[in-house]
């Protein structure tokens, strides 16, 4: 069963656009929704994370947009950059009640073009 | 102030094999997970380790086992490889605390580990 379910699995934008990635969860315990980035090679990074009592949380061109009622969380990067490509993947977590793993989307594929 | 760092980075093995995974953790934190990302996939939690004792154990058989350390590092010992255990083996700390574990993890850079 997969509890997290993230889309689209690839996508590719121009300099300056704005990416935008998705996803959707099951579990209404989760309280907890980091994003990561991975570049080719590394482990993956902590970009930003929110939770639930916020609709939204920024930091830089980085933004989190949250929907408690319908149960999906979106990543938006803002003037993306060659740089910004990577995969980038959601997560999410119950914490406080005993439970500490992540469980991650399968992840979206970033390439920006020039 | 170095990060989660993980040895060795790449590892062939062949089947029947077993096969053991070091990592040590951020300064300052004692709490280890464990996670397998497949190729294309996203990472999958294995085991999490706190006060040198398994706290919570994700859906992975009895060959995947572990070790934390008074000074906090773990390993991963995996028995039996099958080559479906090919995979990016990732380490990740995070503080617990009295209060309950602080929400962030931070990963290494992972071990390739092939299986022939």
């Amino acid at each position: 069963q997969q509890q997290v379910k993230q889309s689209p699995q690839s996508l590719i934008v121009q300099k300056g656009g704005i990416s935008i990635i998705n996803c959707a969860y099951e579990n209404t315990a989760f309280d907890y929704f980091p994003w990561y980035q991975q570049f080719p090679g590394k482990g993956p990074a902590l970009l930003i994370a929110i939770r639930p009592d916020v609709s939204e949380k920024k930091e830089g061109r980085f933004t989190i947009s949250f929907n408690k009622s319908a149960k999906q969380f979106s990543l938006h990067i803002m003037d993306s950059q060659p740089g910004d490509s990577a995969t980038y993947f959601c997560a999410a977590s119950v914490t406080g009640a005993g439970s500490y793993q992540l469980t991650f989307g399968k992840g979206t594929k970033l390439s920006v073009i020039p | 102030d170095a990060g989660v760092t993980q040895s060795p980075t790449h590892l062939i093995k062949t089947r029947g094999q077993q096969v053991t995974l070091r990592c040590s953790p951020k300064s300052g934190h004692d709490t280890v997970s464990w996670y397998q990302q497949a190729l294309g996939q996203g990472p999958q939690f294995i085991f999490q380790y706190y006060e040198e004792e398994e706290r919570q154990r994700g859906n992975f058989p009895d060959r995947f086992s572990g070790h934390q350390f008074p000074n906090y590092s773990s390993e991963l010992n995996v028995n039996a490889l099958l080559l479906g255990d090919s995979a990016l083996y990732l380490c990740a700390s995070s503080l617990s605390l009295p209060s309950g574990p602080v929400d962030e993890q931070f990963f290494g850079p992972g071990t390739r580990l092939t299986v022939l």
